[in-house]
């Protein structure tokens, strides 16, 4: 039972663009939803988070944008580079996980230069 | 040094065959975590522990097991290993539980089982 779905699974950018990778969730009860990044043999490391009482956060290019009627939250990375190649996990967690994180299947973003 | 350790970082071990990945944290967390990453399928949670006396099974539990022998070090234990088990595994600490508590993540063991 995967309570956070995460789509695409992998994403091919061209320097510059914008790549846009999105959750949905069905656990009304998340209230905290972060992204991790992660480098080939590093492990995961948070980039952004976001909380529902806000529809958008904005770090540098990250964008995570939230739609809680749609229980739908997005990252967008502006002007994307090869150094975000990576993969990016999105994830949510709740009073009722324990505020255990709940993680997306992952997407592997390549940014061609 | 990094704040979240594992060892080994890479193993190849034979079906049947008992292996043990080790973790230990400086960030002085309580709370500790053994994931799974396969690729597809993301991080899944393995076992769980709150604190030293606490241990508890998360959505792949079976065929795994674990030891928190202190605060700052939490083992997982595969009995008897299966190719199917053949994965990236990756240590985590995070705070006591508040709604926004950031997980620190080791660099991952790649465990290959033959």
């Amino acid at each position: 039972q995967q309570q956070v779905k995460q789509s695409p699974q992998s994403l091919i950018v061209q320097k510059g663009g914008i790549s846009i990778i999105n959750c949905a969730y069905e656990n009304t009860a998340f209230d905290y939803f972060p992204w991790y990044q992660q480098f080939p043999g590093k492990g995961p490391a948070l980039l952004i988070a976001i909380r529902p009482d806000v529809s958008e956060k904005k770090e540098g290019r990250f964008t995570i944008s939230f739609n809680k009627s749609a229980k739908q939250f997005s990252l967008h990375i502006m002007d994307s580079q090869p150094g975000d190649s990576a993969t990016y996990f999105c994830a949510a967690s709740s009073w009722d996980s324990s505020y255990k994180l709940i993680f997306g299947s992952g997407t592997r973003l390549l940014v061609r230069p | 040094d990094a704040d979240v350790t594992q060892t080994p970082r890479n193993r190849i071990t034979k079906t049947g065959k008992r292996i043990m990945l080790e973790c230990s944290q400086t960030k002085g967390h309580d709370r500790m975590y053994w994931y799974r990453q396969d690729p597809g399928l993301g991080l899944r949670l393995i076992y769980y522990s709150f604190d030293v006396k606490d241990i508890n099974k998360g959505e792949i539990s079976d065929g795994y097991s674990v030891s928190r022998q202190a605060q700052a070090k939490f083992s997982l234990s595969l009995e008897s290993a299966i190719p199917n088990q053949t994965a990236l595994y990756f240590c985590a600490t995070s705070d006591p539980g508040t709604s926004g508590t950031e997980a620190f993540f080791g660099q991952g063991t790649r465990l290959t089982v033959v």
